[in-house]
């Protein structure tokens, strides 16, 4: 079935330091993928997103890539911050066939001061 | 904040007891979604609505039951045939009728089965 992988689970980097979030979505069809971030105890929120006619997104400190035929995207946060840690998760959607939106698993990033 | 609120956030339930959670949005947003949060698994699919009077199964539908009599408000019933309710509850809106746009989230309630 439709799936979506996201790794790594648990990922700790030092203040200052890039981090890298990477999904594969098993759909071809996809063709919208957002990443959320939820804090702790409080409620996902939309980072970014990028749609299939793309390949790379970037807003401030955080980019999104998308490889299409690989079937992989992945988020990279540069010049990490600790009110960066959080856990963050990808999704992949379809616009067309009966929606459903696939989220991973989540990836929970501490970022050490 | 949001324009989408769940109630309660916290919820206590008995075995063999039905319960409901209260989603509302403000945003005229036609699709409606929920979702189950375990630790470890992301997001799953419970129902969607993509509009009035009509919702669609998700992944983990069994032992759940939803209503879309208006717009603004999806109720999800959670009934003594799921065997496992212990979760965090996530409602979630988005604007078209197919969830390919960013998606708001309601704060959560948290069901806990004593």
């Amino acid at each position: 079935g439709e799936n979506v992988e996201q790794h790594p689970s648990t990922l700790s980097v030092q203040e200052g330091d890039s981090a890298v979030i990477k999904c594969t979505y098993s759909d071809s069809a996809s063709n919208y993928f957002p990443w959320y971030k939820q804090e702790l105890g409080k409620r996902p929120q939309l980072i970014i997103d990028i749609r299939s006619n793309v390949g790379e997104k970037k807003d401030q400190r955080i980019a999104v890539t998308l490889n299409k035929t690989a079937k992989h995207f992945s988020l990279h946060i540069t010049e990490t911050q600790p009110e960066d840690s959080a856990v963050y998760f990808c999704a992949a959607s379809k616009g067309t066939g009966g929606f459903k939106t696939i989220f991973g698993a989540g990836t929970r990033l501490f970022v050490k001061a | 904040d949001g324009g989408i609120t769940q109630s309660p956030k916290y919820l206590f339930r008995k075995e063999g007891q039905n319960v409901t959670l209260s989603c509302e949005q403000n945003l005229n947003h036609d699709a409606m979604y929920w979702y189950r949060q375990d630790p470890g698994q992301g997001l799953r699919l419970i129902y969607y609505s993509q509009i009035v009077n009509d919702f669609q199964k998700g992944d983990i539908a069994e032992g759940y039951s939803v209503s879309r009599e208006k717009k603004e408000s999806f109720p999800l019933t959670v009934t003594s045939a799921q065997k496992n309710p212990t979760a965090f509850y996530l409602c979630a809106s988005s604007v078209g009728q197919r969830m390919n746009t960013e998606a708001f989230f309601g704060q959560g309630t948290r069901l806990t089965v004593v």
